[in-house]
């Protein structure tokens, strides 16, 4: 099984300032027939389910804000939100699709400094 | 835009069998993968294994012994069961769209083991 590891496991930003989120691959996620890392990012919000924010690695998923923006390659990736607002409180895991099992990481709780 | 309900019991005895539905509406089980992901309260994602709206699947080798995923293409449903469960298999239960990354989610139900 690939295992994804994140850090922080949790951090806090004040608003409008730039938060960014680690991920790493056990094993590389980088197809290089297609030159295509097989990686996710989800936001989880309490109550509620995930929501795909991120796919590709660094490609937005339809309605996700730009200040999201996923990149890195091979075993290490980063989300980063160039501008927190209130609403993006809630805890970020990252997902790789290059195997199967597939894996989620453990997640990062990003809070409001 | 597609939706997803899981429904089924919320408590199941150890040893038995926990089983779920997933309904979907707002779009078609075909041609897509549908997936079941569990989160342990607590702890992070687990994804449980995938079927195609076809019928084939794929499962989470450390499960694998124990579930069973089907569809009912003439219903919008697809479905999980997880046999001999113990106290470890208290989660909340994820039906989503998606074999690769997950698209859409279910709002999760929580199953509790327990006797």
């Amino acid at each position: 099984d690939i295992v994804m590891t994140q850090s922080p496991d949790s951090l806090a930003v004040s608003l409008g300032e730039r938060a960014t989120i680690n991920c790493k691959s056990s094993q590389s996620v980088l197809n290089s027939s297609n030159n295509k890392n097989y990686l996710a990012w989800y936001q989880h919000k309490p109550g509620q389910p995930p929501k795909l924010l991120i796919f590709w690695a660094s490609t937005r998923e339809s309605g996700v804000p730009d200040r999201f923006s996923g990149s890195g390659s091979g075993t290490d990736f980063t989300l980063t939100i160039s501008s927190l607002q209130a609403e993006d409180v809630a805890v970020y895991s990252c997902q790789q699709y290059y195997s199967i099992p597939l894996t989620f990481g453990p997640g990062t709780k990003l809070d409001i400094k | 835009q597609v939706q997803l309900q899981e429904s089924g019991p919320g408590l199941v005895k150890p040893s038995e069998t926990l089983s779920l539905t997933c309904s979907v509406s707002g779009g078609s089980i075909s041609p897509y993968y549908w997936s079941w992901i569990r989160q342990p309260p607590g702890k992070g994602l687990e994804w449980i294994g995938y079927i195609y709206y076809s019928g084939s699947t794929n499962y989470n080798p450390s499960l694998k012994s124990r579930v069973t995923i089907s569809v009912d293409t003439s219903k919008n449903q697809f479905s999980l069961k997880l046999s001999s469960v113990t106290a470890a298999d208290t989660a909340v239960y994820y039906c989503a769209r998606g074999g690769s990354w997950i698209e859409s989610w279910g709002q999760g139900t929580l199953v509790t083991v327990s006797s």
